[in-house]
């Protein structure tokens, strides 16, 4: 069973700042992928970045990145020049190829002040 | 190209009632998962189809819930009878596979009075 745990249950930053949402997991595959989701209030589920844990290279995304320690079992997401279209709340998940359910963090609610 | 089609978007029904939730999955999709959301459990799969068939439902709460998948473009999750605690959003997604992303639709908002 893969559990993921988020520390912050909420996060405020500035406009045009740069901000890092903290994400650790468990797990004993040794396959398996990472995701970040955004749910803004219209609470559609929005895919931000996924990682596959084989992979050593952080992935990037436009302003998104992520900083993925696999010893460490941590999987950060950084949002850089950060907008007010960002506030939302922010699920770290992960699966395998061996439970293809994703496994949700319990979320991280950024607040983007101007 | 059309996401993932979720009906309807809100749902409010009476205790007892029957509750019918459908979801289109993206063309070419061979995954279909159904999710539910409540403040207390975060989002938690229910069940997820591939190829039609149903390989995991042992996040189905109980036999009120079911779900059915007839053909590679549609799905449904009913409730019967439906209770105040089945109250949650629920998603549907779909995945081109395994290592690629899910893809969610916009959920259904459920309240049972």
């Amino acid at each position: 069973a893969q559990t993921v745990t988020q520390s912050q249950p909420e996060m405020s930053v500035q406009e045009a700042e740069t901000v890092t949402l903290s994400c650790t997991y468990d797990t004993s595959e040794s396959d398996y992928y990472l995701f970040w989701y955004k749910q803004p209030p219209s609470r559609q589920m929005i895919l931000v970045i996924r990682q596959e844990a084989y992979k050593q290279q952080n992935a990037t995304e436009n302003r998104f990145s992520v900083n993925f320690q696999k010893a460490a079992k941590s999987f950060s997401l950084k949002i850089s020049d950060s907008q007010l279209g960002d506030a939302a709340m922010y699920f770290c998940a992960s699966n395998s190829n061996s439970g293809y359910a994703l496994n949700f963090g319990k979320g991280t609610s950024l607040l983007v002040t101007p | 190209d059309a996401g993932v089609i979720q009906s309807p978007r809100h749902e409010v029904t009476e205790m007892g009632q029957e509750v019918t939730l459908r979801c289109k999955p993206i063309s070419g999709h061979d995954y279909l998962f159904w999710y539910r959301q409540t403040m207390m459990r975060g989002l938690e799969l229910l069940i997820y189809f591939n190829n039609n068939v149903p390989i995991d439902d042992s996040g189905m709460p109980e036999d009120r819930f079911s779900a059915k998948m007839p053909n590679a473009s549609f799905s449904t999750l009913k409730i019967q009878p439906s209770e105040p605690r089945d109250s949650a959003v629920y998603f549907c997604a779909s995945s081109p596979g395994i290592s690629p992303p899910q893809f969610f639709g916009p959920g259904t908002r459920l309240t049972v009075l």
